[in-house]
Protein backbone atom coordinates (compact mmCIF):
# COMPACT_ATOMS: atom_id res chain seq x y z
CA UNK A 1 0.00 0.00 0.00
CA UNK A 2 0.81 3.71 -0.27
CA UNK A 3 3.29 5.03 2.40
CA UNK A 4 4.01 8.74 2.89
CA UNK A 5 6.94 10.21 4.63
CA UNK A 6 7.33 13.80 6.14
CA UNK A 7 10.00 15.52 7.53
CA UNK A 8 10.64 17.86 9.63
CA UNK A 9 8.51 16.13 12.62
CA UNK A 10 9.54 20.05 14.15
CA UNK A 11 9.55 23.40 12.97
CA UNK A 12 10.24 26.65 14.49
CA UNK A 13 10.48 29.42 12.57
CA UNK A 14 10.71 33.30 13.58
CA UNK A 15 7.25 35.01 12.37
CA UNK A 16 7.68 36.66 8.99
CA UNK A 17 9.97 34.24 7.92
CA UNK A 18 8.94 31.32 5.47
CA UNK A 19 8.10 27.90 6.23
CA UNK A 20 8.71 24.82 4.20
CA UNK A 21 7.60 21.01 4.76
CA UNK A 22 8.24 17.99 3.01
CA UNK A 23 6.57 14.61 1.60
CA UNK A 24 7.45 11.65 0.02
CA UNK A 25 5.19 9.32 -1.13
CA UNK A 26 5.99 5.56 -2.45
CA UNK A 27 2.92 4.85 -4.93
CA UNK A 28 3.30 6.40 -8.13
CA UNK A 29 -0.48 5.28 -8.83
CA UNK A 30 -1.11 8.03 -6.33
CA UNK A 31 -2.43 11.46 -7.75
CA UNK A 32 -4.35 13.52 -5.02
CA UNK A 33 -2.26 15.34 -2.34
CA UNK A 34 -4.12 17.42 0.21
CA UNK A 35 -2.78 19.28 3.13
CA UNK A 36 -4.60 19.51 6.26
CA UNK A 37 -4.05 21.86 9.39
CA UNK A 38 -5.01 20.58 13.01
CA UNK A 39 -5.26 23.05 16.02
CA UNK A 40 -4.91 21.69 19.49
CA UNK A 41 -8.59 19.68 20.27
CA UNK A 42 -9.97 19.69 16.50
CA UNK A 43 -10.77 17.75 13.52
CA UNK A 44 -7.81 18.58 10.54
CA UNK A 45 -8.79 21.54 8.48
CA UNK A 46 -8.06 21.34 4.59
CA UNK A 47 -5.89 24.48 3.48
CA UNK A 48 -4.79 23.30 0.32
CA UNK A 49 -4.70 20.37 -2.30
CA UNK A 50 -2.89 19.65 -5.77
CA UNK A 51 -3.46 16.80 -8.28
CA UNK A 52 -1.00 15.11 -10.29
CA UNK A 53 -1.37 17.37 -13.21
CA UNK A 54 -0.45 20.09 -12.20
CA UNK A 55 3.18 21.24 -10.49
CA UNK A 56 2.26 24.04 -8.30
CA UNK A 57 -0.91 25.74 -6.48
CA UNK A 58 -0.95 28.85 -5.14
CA UNK A 59 -3.62 30.05 -2.03
CA UNK A 60 -2.63 33.55 -0.62
CA UNK A 61 0.56 32.76 1.52
CA UNK A 62 0.05 29.13 0.84
CA UNK A 63 1.67 27.04 -2.31
CA UNK A 64 2.11 23.68 -2.73
CA UNK A 65 4.76 21.88 -5.36
CA UNK A 66 4.34 18.40 -6.72
CA UNK A 67 6.98 16.40 -8.16
CA UNK A 68 5.69 13.30 -9.49
CA UNK A 69 9.11 11.86 -11.26
CA UNK A 70 10.49 12.48 -7.23
CA UNK A 71 6.91 11.46 -6.02
CA UNK A 72 7.62 14.41 -3.64
CA UNK A 73 5.62 17.27 -2.71
CA UNK A 74 6.25 19.89 -0.64
CA UNK A 75 3.91 22.74 1.21
CA UNK A 76 5.22 26.09 1.72
CA UNK A 77 4.08 29.23 4.09
CA UNK A 78 5.71 32.49 3.71
CA UNK A 79 5.07 35.88 6.19
CA UNK A 80 4.38 33.12 9.03
CA UNK A 81 1.63 33.94 11.38
CA UNK A 82 1.05 33.68 14.85
CA UNK A 83 -2.00 31.69 13.96
CA UNK A 84 -0.14 29.60 11.57
CA UNK A 85 1.24 27.49 14.27
CA UNK A 86 0.00 24.03 14.55
CA UNK A 87 0.26 20.61 13.22
CA UNK A 88 0.38 20.13 9.51
CA UNK A 89 -0.49 16.63 8.06
CA UNK A 90 0.26 15.53 4.07
CA UNK A 91 -1.18 13.03 3.11
CA UNK A 92 -1.96 11.31 -0.49
CA UNK A 93 -4.23 8.82 -2.02
CA UNK A 94 -4.91 7.06 -5.35
CA UNK A 95 -8.38 8.27 -6.66
CA UNK A 96 -8.87 11.90 -6.89
CA UNK A 97 -10.84 13.47 -4.20
CA UNK A 98 -9.81 10.55 -1.95
CA UNK A 99 -12.59 8.34 -2.39
CA UNK A 100 -10.41 5.15 -1.30
CA UNK A 101 -9.57 6.91 1.87
CA UNK A 102 -6.29 9.32 3.03
CA UNK A 103 -2.32 7.82 3.83
CA UNK A 104 -1.35 10.45 6.62
CA UNK A 105 2.01 11.56 6.69
CA UNK A 106 3.14 12.09 10.66
CA UNK A 107 3.01 15.16 11.20
CA UNK A 108 4.85 18.41 11.43
CA UNK A 109 4.52 20.55 14.44
CA UNK A 110 4.93 24.23 12.98
CA UNK A 111 5.70 26.97 15.78
CA UNK A 112 6.19 30.45 14.92
CA UNK A 113 8.31 32.19 17.21
CA UNK A 114 7.48 36.06 18.08
CA UNK B 1 -17.46 22.70 2.30
CA UNK B 2 -19.27 20.37 4.66
CA UNK B 3 -20.13 20.69 8.57
CA UNK B 4 -19.53 17.70 10.08
CA UNK B 5 -20.82 17.10 13.75
CA UNK B 6 -19.72 14.31 16.08
CA UNK B 7 -21.35 13.11 19.43
CA UNK B 8 -19.81 12.68 22.13
CA UNK B 9 -16.99 14.94 21.87
CA UNK B 10 -15.11 13.60 24.66
CA UNK B 11 -15.94 10.56 26.78
CA UNK B 12 -13.97 8.28 29.53
CA UNK B 13 -15.42 4.68 29.23
CA UNK B 14 -14.35 1.69 31.53
CA UNK B 15 -12.35 -1.39 30.34
CA UNK B 16 -14.62 -3.61 28.43
CA UNK B 17 -17.47 -1.21 27.90
CA UNK B 18 -18.64 0.08 24.38
CA UNK B 19 -19.01 3.10 22.97
CA UNK B 20 -21.08 4.19 19.99
CA UNK B 21 -19.84 7.46 17.87
CA UNK B 22 -22.53 9.28 15.80
CA UNK B 23 -21.47 11.48 13.04
CA UNK B 24 -23.78 13.66 11.36
CA UNK B 25 -23.00 15.73 8.05
CA UNK B 26 -25.08 18.82 6.78
CA UNK B 27 -24.67 17.29 3.25
CA UNK B 28 -25.83 13.89 1.48
CA UNK B 29 -22.12 12.29 1.00
CA UNK B 30 -21.88 8.53 -0.86
CA UNK B 31 -18.72 8.48 0.53
CA UNK B 32 -17.79 8.84 4.55
CA UNK B 33 -14.67 7.41 6.51
CA UNK B 34 -13.27 6.30 9.57
CA UNK B 35 -10.22 7.19 11.29
CA UNK B 36 -8.47 6.71 14.50
CA UNK B 37 -5.26 9.71 15.77
CA UNK B 38 -3.93 8.14 18.78
CA UNK B 39 -2.13 10.67 20.65
CA UNK B 40 0.61 12.86 19.46
CA UNK B 41 0.24 10.52 16.36
CA UNK B 42 -1.01 10.38 12.69
CA UNK B 43 -4.23 9.53 11.46
CA UNK B 44 -4.81 6.04 10.44
CA UNK B 45 -7.78 4.81 8.43
CA UNK B 46 -10.03 2.54 9.77
CA UNK B 47 -13.25 2.03 7.10
CA UNK B 48 -15.42 2.81 4.65
CA UNK B 49 -18.32 3.58 4.98
CA UNK B 50 -20.51 3.92 1.86
CA UNK B 51 -24.27 4.28 2.05
CA UNK B 52 -26.08 1.26 1.25
CA UNK B 53 -22.72 -1.44 1.12
CA UNK B 54 -20.97 -3.07 4.05
CA UNK B 55 -18.25 -1.11 5.91
CA UNK B 56 -15.05 -2.38 4.56
CA UNK B 57 -11.87 -2.47 7.04
CA UNK B 58 -8.42 -1.48 6.82
CA UNK B 59 -5.94 -4.16 7.71
CA UNK B 60 -5.52 -4.24 11.36
CA UNK B 61 -9.76 -3.09 11.97
CA UNK B 62 -12.11 -5.82 12.53
CA UNK B 63 -15.70 -5.54 12.26
CA UNK B 64 -16.18 -7.26 15.55
CA UNK B 65 -14.13 -4.34 17.17
CA UNK B 66 -15.28 -0.91 15.33
CA UNK B 67 -19.09 -2.16 13.91
CA UNK B 68 -20.14 0.69 11.59
CA UNK B 69 -23.86 1.63 10.46
CA UNK B 70 -24.82 4.04 7.52
CA UNK B 71 -28.34 4.36 7.46
CA UNK B 72 -28.80 7.49 4.95
CA UNK B 73 -26.53 9.52 3.43
CA UNK B 74 -26.12 11.95 6.16
CA UNK B 75 -25.51 10.17 9.25
CA UNK B 76 -22.78 6.66 10.46
CA UNK B 77 -22.17 5.56 13.67
CA UNK B 78 -19.09 4.25 14.82
CA UNK B 79 -18.73 1.45 18.06
CA UNK B 80 -15.58 1.02 20.19
CA UNK B 81 -16.19 -2.55 21.57
CA UNK B 82 -14.96 -4.31 24.33
CA UNK B 83 -12.88 -1.49 25.05
CA UNK B 84 -9.13 -1.69 26.35
CA UNK B 85 -6.76 1.32 27.22
CA UNK B 86 -5.15 1.26 23.95
CA UNK B 87 -8.39 2.18 22.02
CA UNK B 88 -7.61 5.51 23.68
CA UNK B 89 -7.72 7.78 20.48
CA UNK B 90 -9.56 10.37 18.65
CA UNK B 91 -12.07 9.08 16.20
CA UNK B 92 -12.94 10.99 13.87
CA UNK B 93 -15.15 11.04 10.47
CA UNK B 94 -14.62 12.34 7.35
CA UNK B 95 -16.69 12.83 4.27
CA UNK B 96 -15.72 13.73 0.50
CA UNK B 97 -17.67 16.53 -0.87
CA UNK B 98 -16.65 17.22 -4.40
CA UNK B 99 -13.56 16.52 -4.98
CA UNK B 100 -12.04 17.32 -1.42
CA UNK B 101 -12.17 15.20 1.86
CA UNK B 102 -13.74 17.23 5.20
CA UNK B 103 -13.30 15.77 8.63
CA UNK B 104 -15.17 16.10 11.61
CA UNK B 105 -13.92 17.69 14.93
CA UNK B 106 -13.18 14.05 16.51
CA UNK B 107 -14.22 12.16 19.81
CA UNK B 108 -11.89 12.07 22.04
CA UNK B 109 -12.11 8.82 24.01
CA UNK B 110 -10.08 7.81 27.02
CA UNK B 111 -10.45 4.09 28.45
CA UNK B 112 -9.37 3.68 32.03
Amino acid sequence: GENVEQHPSTLSVQEGDSAVIKCTYSDSASNYFPWYKQELGKGPQLIIDIRSNVGEKKDQRIAVTLNKTAKHFSLHITETQPEDSAVYFCAASIEGGGADGLTFGKGTHLIIQP
Amino acid sequence: SAVISQKPSRDICQRGTSLTIQCQVDSQVTMMFWYRQQPGQSLTLIATANQGSEATYESGFVIDKFPISRPNLTFSTLTVSNMSPEDSSIYLCSVVLGPEQYFGPGTRLTVT
